[in-house]
């Protein structure tokens, strides 16, 4: 049961443009939710990250939006540039709980020069 | 760099091994968890530990499989009778807390196990 959805494994974007990242999530119980980057052979880079009580976090170029009606995310990242050309795994956590995360599977970022 | 340490970054086992996987966590992080990743998967969580205490084993398989994290020392990760499923990077992560407070998981850059 896959709790934590990115539907799309793949996106690329040029230089300069925005790249929307998407995620779905079925568990309500999950209050809390997180961005990382991954580059190839390294572990995960924590980006951003959201709680349920807002719908919106901004870190510089990286914004993340949270629909909870709808039970989906998405990192907006403004502009883009080649270096942040990596694998993008959105990740839940219910905080009632014991703090575990559920990662996505990725989406494979390809930022065009 | 105080960042979350593992080792070995590879292992090389053949079937019937033992494996045995370390993580210290950052500097002042007393929670560590353990993550696997299959090939084109995402991460899939397998323990959580505090000092000298497992609070949650539920992605632990039942069998083969065991982690601990002492007083002393960094916490383990130990793969008994190794098959080849079993070939996976192996994530260790850690926080300050374990309850809720605004701060994220930092990872380490994990050990790629490859079974023989």
């Amino acid at each position: 049961d896959q709790q934590v959805k990115q539907n799309s494994p793949s996106l690329s974007v040029q230089e300069g443009r925005i790249s929307i990242l998407n995620c779905d999530y079925t568990n309500s119980m999950f209050d809390y939710f997180l961005w990382y980057k991954k580059y190839p052979a390294e572990g995960p880079t924590f980006l951003i990250s959201i709680s349920s009580i807002k719908d919106k976090n901004e870190d510089g170029r990286f914004t993340v939006f949270l629909n909870k009606s709808a039970k989906h995310l998405s990192l907006h990242i403004v502009p883009s540039q080649p270096g942040d050309s990596a694998v993008y795994f959105c990740a839940a956590s219910d905080t009632s709980g014991t703090y575990k995360y559920i990662f996505g599977t990725g989406t494979r970022l390809k930022v065009l020069a | 760099n105080a960042g979350v340490m593992q080792n070995p970054r590879h292992l090389v086992r053949r079937r019937g091994q033992e494996a045995r996987l370390r993580c210290s966590p950052m500097k002042g992080h007393s929670h560590v968890y353990w993550y696997r990743q299959l090939p084109e998967e995402g991460l899939k969580f397998m323990v959580y530990l505090q000092k000298e205490n497992i609070i949650d084993e539920s992605g632990m398989p039942k069998e083969r499989f065991s982690a601990e994290f002492p007083k002393e020392g960094p916490s383990i990760l130990r793969i008994q009778q190794v098959v080849r499923g079993d070939s996976a990077a192996y994530f260790c992560a850690s926080s300050p807390s374990g309850t809720y407070s605004n701060q994220p998981q930092h990872f380490g850059d994990g050990t790629r196990l490859s079974i023989l």
